[in-house]
């Protein structure tokens, strides 16, 4: 099983709607990361959690890390076509190691 | 814009071929990290260079090697290439080595072995 399971693997949603994307690690989190990806190109970092129960906001984005679960959720209210893309969580082991990634959640909106 | 530049963009070459990625850091990042990216794997973790040296490696296959030159550009060479090599490279830097600082990616390097 994946290190870093995300889910859903993909969402359509209509625009203007919110959602919710969730990542859960089988391992312990000394960090999380949440990064954007259009499809082929590099990845934008949108948000980096280290605190159990820490909540950050970028626009319309939202991301708490709940420690105990060991778990990340990424929320976007009032979703727009720029919102879509991939969004891939990374978690930091809390050594030199590159971040873990989970398999991504494919987010398609729709007008 | 991440302030990491890679180059190519793209490389196209044969299976067999020996070819080099090239990853210039942020200004004043002096680590620099190694991801492949393909459809089944995912996004994996091949290896790190802080200040010049190796500091940790990850998947990387014995085929591959990397170094960071005094300048901190990087480069990841890969060799007898096979058709399973076919993916997105990308690098990214951070200011120091460890898990606290903030990954910037580059845009990549798309490899397509033939």
């Amino acid at each position: 099983s994946q290190e870093l399971e995300q889910s859903p693997q993909s969402l359509i949603v209509q625009e203007g709607k919110n959602l919710t994307i969730n990542c859960t690690s089988s391992k312990t989190l000394y960090g999380l990361y949440w990064y954007k990806q259009k499809y082929g190109e590099g990845l934008i970092f949108l948000m980096m959690l280290q605190k159990g129960g820490e909540e950050k906001s970028h626009e319309k984005i939202t991301a708490k890390l709940d420690e105990k679960k060991q778990q990340s959720s990424l929320h976007i209210t009032a979703s727009q076509p720029s919102h879509a893309g991939t969004y891939l969580c990374g978690a930091d082991r809390g050594g030199a190691d590159g971040l873990t990634f989970g398999k991504g959640t494919h987010l398609i909106i729709q007008p | 814009d991440s302030g990491v530049t890679q180059t190519p963009k793209h490389l196209i070459t044969a299976t067999g071929q020996r070819v080099t990625l090239r990853c210039s850091p942020r200004s004043g990042d002096l680590s620099v990290y190694w991801y492949q990216q393909s459809l089944d794997q995912g996004l994996q973790f091949l290896i790190q260079y802080y200040n010049g040296e190796e500091r940790a490696k990850g998947n990387i296959l014995e085929r591959f090697s990397a170094q960071q030159f005094p300048d901190l550009h990087s480069e990841l060479n890969l060799s007898s290439l096979e058709l399973g090599d076919s993916a997105l490279y990308f690098c990214a830097s951070t200011l120091l080595s460890g898990g606290t600082d903030t990954q910037y990616f580059g845009p990549g390097t798309r490899l397509t072995v033939l």
